[in-house]
């Protein structure tokens, strides 16, 4: 199957900084990809929908200028949570899929430490 | 709102094979019967998916009843690496209801 990858793995901040976390699709084309965020015990839940080069679509609930999305090329993603605060603190994952292929392929998660 | 519902946790003895029921009554025409597994920690992994006949691969099989109001995903011969939540989903594969949305899942325990 395709290969997602995330970086970083983990990470630990104080509040009141910013986290980026990069998704990058490694051997396809993702014109879609999406970000999830888990907290513990808890099922994954979508947090928005980007296509490349244009603005992501959020869900209802999720602060679109506190959690920003750039899909700007085919394999690239980026979320920066803005001013991070302890509730933050979650297991973000992102995926990605491919034009015209209906499988949406996962990456292995980051995990936010907000101190 | 819910569109599968599962069992909260199941266990299997190692060797054996792994029955994991699903019930999607509400399932549309368009929509497709997805399965992923999510390791602890780790992000969701592909399984399988259907339409309404029934699919097999090098991982699991998939049986959808001829209403398609539910499926069964089969691990012919569970491991101790199977441990897992396995997510059901129903999808279309197109417009805003392609969206992989994921329930709360079943958590299988693989024991020896």
């Amino acid at each position: 199957g395709a290969v997602v990858s995330q970086h970083p793995s983990w990470v630990i901040c104080k509040s009141g900084t910013s986290v980026k976390i990069e998704c990058r699709s490694l051997d396809f084309q993702a014109t879609t990809m999406f970000w999830y965020r888990q907290f513990p015990k808890q099922s994954l839940m979508l947090m928005a929908t980007s296509n490349e080069g244009s603005k992501a679509t959020y869900e209802q609930g999720v602060e679109k200028d506190k959690f920003l999305i750039n899909h700007a090329s085919l394999t690239l993603s980026t979320l920066t949570v803005t001013s991070a605060h302890p509730e933050d603190s979650s297991f973000y994952i992102c995926s990605a899929r491919e034009r015209d292929y209906n499988e949406q392929f996962f990456g292995p998660g980051t995990r936010l430490t907000v101190l | 709102d819910a569109k599968t519902t599962q069992p909260t946790s199941m266990d299997c003895a190692e060797g054996r094979a792994a029955n994991l029921p699903c019930n999607h009554s509400t399932i549309s025409g368009n929509e497709y019967v997805y399965w992923y597994r999510q390791i602890h920690s780790q992000g969701p992994q592909y399984i399988i998916h259907g339409l309404k006949n029934n699919e097999t691969n090098e991982m699991a099989s998939l049986i959808i009843t001829e209403d398609r109001k539910s499926s069964t995903l089969i691990l012919p011969h569970a491991t101790l690496r199977d441990t897992a939540v396995y997510y059901c989903i129903v999808r279309a594969h197109t417009g805003t209801a392609s969206k992989l949305t994921f329930g709360t899942g079943t958590r299988l325990q693989v024991t020896l």
